[in-house]
């Protein structure tokens, strides 16, 4: 089955500093991979996906980057603001569906 | 425009009681699905739903849990005789097709504590 993992469960960066969070997958037929944020006591929140055939795609302030050789999956957050602190969760899907796999989660800390 | 919503936010039960868990998806949607989050964990897929079918419930227990997405209505995660490890966080989604995209939209989820 398909396992999806992250590499620090805490990640704490400088207000203005980028961030990078890492994720890594285990199943190489998976088609999607996205990247969800969740803020304490709320759900996720979709951020950015990338598609397989891909290895980086950009949205605002963030970018999502993917080798499909080493299976790994990571999210840049440039300029990083109090308000990203939250938990990041990578999620891949296989098959052509959205039955997401999620991974453990990364909890993001922004210092002032 | 309302996005997905779930009730009740919060659930307290006694073991052996039933909770029943709602979920209206967004407006235009038709694809349903069930996601259990644990404290300090990820999302662990419980079951995929369209109105009036179950397409995929790899994810569901066995026992007590069951899950519908009537023609009219909610969709309903029900759990019977509740034990304290069904304790966690249930969150739906919603998608207006199953696009593949990934892009699915939470709700803000129901809180079951199991006494």
């Amino acid at each position: 089955g398909e396992s999806v993992g992250l590499h620090l469960p805490t990640l704490s960066v400088q207000e203005g500093d980028n961030s990078i969070i890492n994720c890594a997958y285990s199943n190489s037929a998976s088609d999607y991979f996205i990247w969800y944020k969740q803020e304490s006591g709320k759900g996720p929140q979709f951020i950015i996906d990338i598609r397989s055939n891909m290895d980086k795609r950009q949205g605002q302030r963030v970018t999502v980057l993917l080798n499909k050789t080493v299976k790994h999956l990571s999210l840049q957050i440039a300029a990083t603001q109090p308000g990203d602190s939250a938990v990041y969760f990578c999620a891949v899907a296989t098959g052509g569906g959205n039955k997401l796999t999620f991974g453990t989660g990364t909890q993001l800390k922004v210092e002032l | 425009n309302a996005g997905v919503m779930q009730n009740p936010r919060h659930l307290v039960r006694r073991r052996g009681q039933e909770a029943r868990l709602r979920c209206s998806p967004m407006k235009g949607h038709s694809h349903v699905y069930w996601y259990r989050q644990l404290p300090e964990e990820g999302l662990k897929f419980m079951v995929y739903l369209q109105k009036e079918n179950i397409i995929d419930e790899s994810g569901m227990p066995k026992e007590r849990f069951s899950a519908e997405f009537p023609k009219e209505g909610p969709s309903i995660l029900r759990i019977q005789q509740v034990v304290r490890g069904d304790s966690a966080a249930y969150f739906c989604a919603s998608s207006p097709a199953s696009q593949g995209t990934g892009e699915l939209f939470f709700g803000e989820g129901s809180r079951l504590t199991v006494l």
